[in-house]
């Protein structure tokens, strides 16, 4: 079991530029998320999925777009980069859709936007 | 408004000796509490538990309280090791997926 792995680990965009950063589970979790992490402000919460097909905003969604075509992957998509984004991103899954199971998460991608 | 603090200042111990970290919450009704590592350059990794109607949950050397009147848990690492040393963050929620939220940790350091 490879868990929750999270592409690319470092990057650094341009103002303006898109990507994608990639999310993948093997644990066949139906729930995946999207957090960033800045300091002093805690993990916050981007988007969410409850299952293939299914995703939702989460606390601070404006600026990405995420889609959920199969259960494995889950990928956040930067439409138009700005200064803001930079932060640490973290891909989460989970078998359940409440907190009373842990949570997994990926090892972080720490995006910088110069 | 809703929220989650933890002492925003490290915690140095000496080694040995138990650590105790806290995690206060205002205007939340958590079904769930938990208490996750998190080393640098690291994502978080699950340590613990608590659910409302538990008072306490104990883990080999970790033990977590949940005081819901208090509004506070508290997280205890006895024995401490230097490879303890960490940051470790509380998260709660309200019942809901995207009600979770996390606190912003607090720095371990266990000192040999």
């Amino acid at each position: 079991n490879a868990g929750v792995t999270q592409t690319p680990k470092f990057q650094v965009l341009k103002t303006g530029q898109s990507m994608t950063l990639q999310c993948a589970q093997d644990m066949n979790h139906e729930y995946m998320s999207w957090y960033r992490q800045d300091p002093g402000m805690g993990l916050r919460l981007i988007h969410y999925s409850v299952g293939a097909g299914i995703t939702d905003q989460g606390e601070v969604p404006n600026g990405y777009n995420v889609s959920r075509s199969t259960t494995e992957d889950f990928p956040l998509r930067l439409l138009s980069a700005a200064p803001s984004q930079t932060s640490v991103y973290f891909c989460a899954s989970s078998y359940s859709r409440s907190m009373n199971t842990e949570a997994f998460f990926g090892q972080g991608t720490r995006l910088t936007v110069v | 408004s809703q929220k989650i603090e933890q002492n925003s200042e490290a915690l140095n111990i000496q080694e040995g000796k138990t650590a105790t970290l806290t995690c206060n919450y205002t205007n939340y009704s958590p079904a769930y509490l938990q208490w996750y590592r998190q080393d640098p350059g690291r994502g978080p990794v699950f340590l613990l538990l608590i659910r409302e109607n538990e008072k306490e949950k104990r883990k080999e050397r970790l033990k977590v309280t949940f005081d819901t009147t208090l509004k506070q848990s508290l997280f205890h690492i006895t024995a401490s090791q230097p490879a303890d040393s960490a940051t470790y963050l509380c998260a709660l929620d309200s019942g809901g997926y995207q009600k979770v939220t996390f606190g912003t940790g607090t720095k371990l350091q266990v000192i040999p």
